[in-house]
């Protein structure tokens, strides 16, 4: 069965500090990786995409970047962070391009004083 | 561009009674459509999926129908549980081809008293 892991569990930042968030999936070759931010009571919104290693596309700047070091790790990260990105972060994978369910992380709570 | 749109919340009921969310969509390519429950302070899970118009979808008791010709994907129980209150989204992906993206609607939340 595929596993989805997210670090850390929750963050509080100060603004203008850097920030890196981590997703590994375990169990599954190969999976599409996505990012998403949902703010606190808010609807989620799909920020990057990964197919493949080393290869991510933005879907919305938020000032963020994502990375795809390895096959099963996706990497969301900014070097200075916004009171405006405060929420909840969300890694999910899909198994293959085309299949478009997508299986969703535990989450990572951000907040930025 | 694609939207959903959704019941607005919050939707309080109590145990027994029966459910319906709404959800409308806009799209002008063949889409699939999904139904996501997310319990506070978890990801969403993945309730189902109906690739295919005029089929319905289940899981858990709920079920909905892709209607294509009113666009709407309602989310229906019969009898809702405690356990049943959290978060409803309804979401619209591409059938084939195209991005990856899923577009979410806003969201209901359901809250059900014993």
């Amino acid at each position: 069965a595929q596993t989805i892991h997210q670090w850390p569990v929750a963050e509080i930042k100060a603004v203008g500090s850097p920030l890196s968030l981590g997703c590994t999936i375990k169990g599954k070759s190969s999976p599409n990786l996505y990012w998403y931010w949902q703010a606190t009571g808010g609807t989620l919104q799909q920020l990057f995409y990964s197919i493949t290693v080393g290869q991510v596309e933005s879907v919305v700047q938020l000032n963020l970047s994502a990375s795809r070091p390895k096959d099963d790790q996706f990497i969301l990260s900014t070097e200075k962070l916004l009171l405006s990105h405060s929420g909840f972060y969300l890694c999910a994978w899909s198994p293959y391009w085309g299949a478009y369910e997508q299986y969703f992380g535990p989450g990572t709570r951000l907040t930025v004083l | 561009g694609d939207s959903v749109t959704q019941t607005e919340g919050p939707v309080t009921l109590s145990e027994g009674t029966s459910l319906t969310v709404n959800c409308s969509y806009e799209t002008k390519q063949y889409p699939t459509l999904f139904w996501y429950v997310q319990y506070p302070g978890e990801g969403p899970q993945l309730l189902f999926k109906v690739p295919k118009a005029n089929e319905k979808g289940s899981n858990r008791g709920f079920e909905a129908t892709y209607n294509k010709e009113a666009t709407s994907f309602h989310l229906q129980k019969a009898s809702v549980q405690e356990s049943d209150s959290a978060v409803y989204y309804c979401a619209l992906g591409p059938h084939q081809g195209g991005s990856a993206k899923l577009i979410f609607g806003e969201g209901t939340k359901l809250t059900v008293s014993s």
